[in-house]
């Protein structure tokens, strides 16, 4: 079973459209969480960290939940530029402290 | 500030062939890494350097090795190159472990015939 685990997608939505996405996470004893945001071809980039209580930035918000051992992404009022892929990661500190990369999902904003 | 370096952007080798990515950063960063991303697959930890002097296999280090040259610079190498090995690797580093955000280089596009 994969540490990490994503729809891939492709999500494919309009602009100005609020779009989500979810993450699992097998290992309960993860610690630290983050969404990466990755372009076509280019090197994964950070977009925010996950907090228990919960964050935002402008149109993004990050979501915890421990007991079902997921996060989630929501991005409202879509642009253009949100297009690209998304990348959920974990850090699990019990198992040599690193980082679990998910596979990604695909948003494509339609104009 | 160039942030993370690496180079080449693209190699192509043949089997059995031996090769260098090099990688540097200059943001002062405690910790670097090495991971290889691949379809469907994710980025996949190869080797890791929390701090200067000290290196760690990550999820996948067969067939690689490290060396963190100094605190700037962290080099994998490839001794005999094997089709499996055909991938994108990128390098990172953050300032102390895992908790921080990591900083990715542009990445060296890998193929062995």
């Amino acid at each position: 079973r994969k540490e990490v685990e994503q729809d891939p997608g492709p999500f494919n939505v309009p602009e100005g459209a609020t779009v989500a996405f979810n993450c699992t996470y097998s290992n309960s004893a993860s610690q630290s969480f983050f969404w990466y945001r990755q372009d076509c071809r280019k090197e994964p980039k950070l977009l925010m960290s996950v907090y228990s209580s919960g964050n935002e930035d402008g149109r993004f918000t990050a979501q915890l939940n421990r007991a079902s051992q997921y996060i989630s992404l929501l991005i409202r009022d879509s642009k253009l530029s949100d297009s690209a892929t998304y990348l959920c990661v974990v850090n699990l500190m019990n198992t040599g402290n690193q980082f679990y990369f998910g596979t990604g999902t695909s948003l494509t904003v339609i104009p | 500030n160039a942030g993370v370096t690496q180079t080449p952007k693209f190699q192509v080798l043949k089997t059995g062939q031996s090769m260098t990515l090099q990688c540097a950063q200059d943001m002062n960063h405690n910790s670097m890494y090495w991971y290889r991303q691949d379809p469907g697959m994710g980025l996949r930890l190869i080797y890791y350097s929390a701090s200067e002097g000290t290196t760690d296999k990550g999820e996948v280090p067969n067939g690689y090795n490290v060396s963190r040259l100094n605190k700037r610079e962290f080099s994998l190498r490839l001794e005999s190159a094997a089709p499996s090995q055909t991938s994108v690797y990128f390098c990172a580093s953050s300032e102390w472990g895992w908790t921080d955000t990591q900083y990715f280089g542009p990445g060296t596009r890998l193929t062995v015939l």
